[in-house]
C-alpha cells in the first residue's frame, strides 16, 4: 500500500528566504507525482506534475524534483513571499489500475513579512 | 473556464438525514473522484469512477454511495448522515492518460449535527 509522508508538518520562514519542502513515498511504482497548493478554506490548485521518467519540473519560482528510486521529491521555492503562505500537498499516482492519487498530509508554510 | 464545479458549497444536516453532493466537470474527463479531507488525516479517497456508468470503492467508502449516469457528473450520496461524516468533500477529475494532472473543485463543507 502506497504511503506518502511530508516533513515538516509546518514551516515558518522570513520573506525572501529560499526553502525546500520534502515528500517521501514507499512504493516507487508510480506514474507521476503532483504538488498542490491549498489556501485556507479553498480547494487544491495544481502547481507542478512530474512524470516518473522525469527528474524535475520548473514553474516560475518553483522547482520540483523527483528521485523515484529513493522514493523522494522536493519542492523548492525561491525568494519566498508572504503570498506563498499556504499548505502544500504532495500526491503520487500509483501504477496498477485506478490511477487514484495518494496524498501526504501537507506542509503548512508561513512566510513572514 | 468552469473546470470542476461542486454543489452545494456548504450544508448543515441533522443525524439521519440524507443528501446528495453534485460534481460537474466540463473537460470531458473520463475519471472522476470523491475525496474527504479531515484535520490530521489528509485527503482520503471515498469512491471513484473510470467512465460513465462505472464506480469503484476507494479507501473510505462506508456510509456513501455514488453514481455516474452521465460522463460529466459524479454524485455522492449520504443515505443516513452521521456526525463522523462531518468533513470537507472534494471532487476531482482527470483525463484517461496517466500523465495528466487531477483537477479539483472548491469543496463542499458539510456539518452533521
Amino acid at each position: 500500500k502506497q504511503e506518502v509522508t511530508q516533513i515538516p508538518a509546518a514551516l515558518s520562514v522570513p520573506e525572501g528566504e529560499n526553502l525546500v519542502l520534502n515528500c517521501s513515498f514507499t512504493d516507487s511504482a508510480i506514474y507521476n507525482l503532483q504538488w498542490f497548493r491549498q489556501d485556507p478554506g479553498k480547494g487544491l490548485t495544481s502547481l507542478l506534475l512530474i512524470q516518473s521518467s522525469q527528474r524535475e519540473q520548473t514553474s516560475g519560482r518553483l522547482n520540483a524534483s523527483l528521485d523515484k528510486s529513493s522514493g523522494r521529491s522536493t519542492l523548492y521555492i525561491a525568494a519566498s513571499q508572504p503570498g506563498d503562505s499556504a499548505t502544500y500537498l504532495c500526491a503520487v499516482r500509483s501504477q496498477g489500475g485506478s490511477e487514484k492519487l495518494v496524498f501526504g498530509k501537507g506542509t503548512k508554510l508561513t512566510v513572514n513579512p | 473556464n468552469a473546470g470542476v464545479t461542486q454543489t452545494p458549497k456548504f450544508r448543515v444536516l441533522k443525524t439521519g438525514q440524507s443528501m446528495t453532493l453534485l460534481c460537474a466537470q466540463d473537460m470531458n474527463h473520463e475519471y472522476m473522484y470523491w475525496y474527504r479531507q479531515d484535520p490530521g488525516m489528509g485527503l482520503r479517497l471515498i469512491h471513484y469512477s473510470v467512465g460513465e456508468g462505472t464506480t469503484a470503492k476507494g479507501e473510505v467508502p462506508d456510509g456513501y454511495n455514488v453514481s455516474r449516469l452521465k460522463k460529466q457528473n459524479f454524485l455522492l450520496g449520504l443515505e443516513s448522515a452521521a456526525p463522523s461524516q462531518t468533513s470537507v468533500y472534494f471532487c476531482a477529475s482527470s483525463d484517461t492518460y496517466s500523465n495528466q494532472p487531477q483537477h479539483f473543485g472548491d469543496g463542499t463543507r458539510l456539518s452533521i449535527l
